[in-house]
């Protein structure tokens, strides 16, 4: 069935730094890719839709500058978390969908600890 | 804006208790329906969806959710749990037409064994 990997699956950074979280879809072409974020004890919250070779589409109240996405192929999406402050500190989630596949595959997480 | 909303937030139950977790959503065009799992440490699983036809929709795991339109509705139900269905439950809502998937609030279950 389709996967999605996402990488890495934990990570700490220093305040100030920025972080680049992976998203791959192994199996399929993900013609649009999406980013969750998810914060203890609450429910997924939509970042932003990605189309592959389009620019992003934001949700209200997401910062486009501080959460850079890159979809430049059919196989791969990028969040960077820049400038990170421990505020940023969460829970996020990539989920894939292919024009053949209906539904949604999701990546396994990734933990981001601002220090 | 559409939004999702699932009334319990923790349920504990025995093992080869019954299972029912609420969903209703807000939005009143045609709608598609997912319930998703999480387990503990892993990544979100789809446990079953609904498009169209039978609103009665069987999924894996021994889980079903019933669709009904004129209450905005999907529950899913189990009827006799395991300790391996300790999780947490999602449902999700999309517009057929659209492309977002906007979740409820999820359901942490635990079953004692």
């Amino acid at each position: 069935g389709a996967v999605v990997s996402q990488h890495p699956s934990r990570v700490i950074c220093k305040s100030g730094t920025s972080v680049k979280i992976e998203c791959r879809s192994l199996d399929f072409q993900a013609t649009t890719m999406f980013w969750y974020r998810q914060f203890p004890k609450q429910s997924l919250m939509l970042m932003a839709t990605s189309n592959e070779g389009s620019k992003a589409t934001y949700e209200q109240g997401v910062e486009k500058d501080k959460f850079l996405i890159n979809h430049a192929s059919l196989t791969l999406s990028t969040l960077t978390v820049t400038s990170a402050h421990p505020e940023d500190s969460s829970f996020y989630i990539c989920s894939a969908r292919s024009q053949y596949i209906y539904g949604y595959t999701f990546g396994s997480g990734t933990r981001l600890t601002v220090v | 804006a559409q939004s999702v909303s699932q009334h319990n937030h923790h349920v504990i139950l025995s093992e080869a208790a019954s299972l029912e977790l609420g969903c209703n959503y807000s939005y009143g065009g045609t709608v598609n329906l997912f319930w998703y799992v999480q387990y503990p440490g892993q990544h979100l699983q789809l446990l079953l969806k609904y498009f169209s036809g039978d609103p009665l929709v069987k999924g894996i795991k021994g889980f079903e959710a019933e669709f009904i339109k004129s209450k905005f509705s999907f529950n899913l139900r189990k009827p006799s749990v395991q300790w391996s269905d300790t999780a947490e439950y999602f449902c999700a809502v999309h517009k057929a037409a659209g492309n977002k998937l906007t979740f409820g609030g999820g359901t942490r279950v635990l079953v004692k064994p």
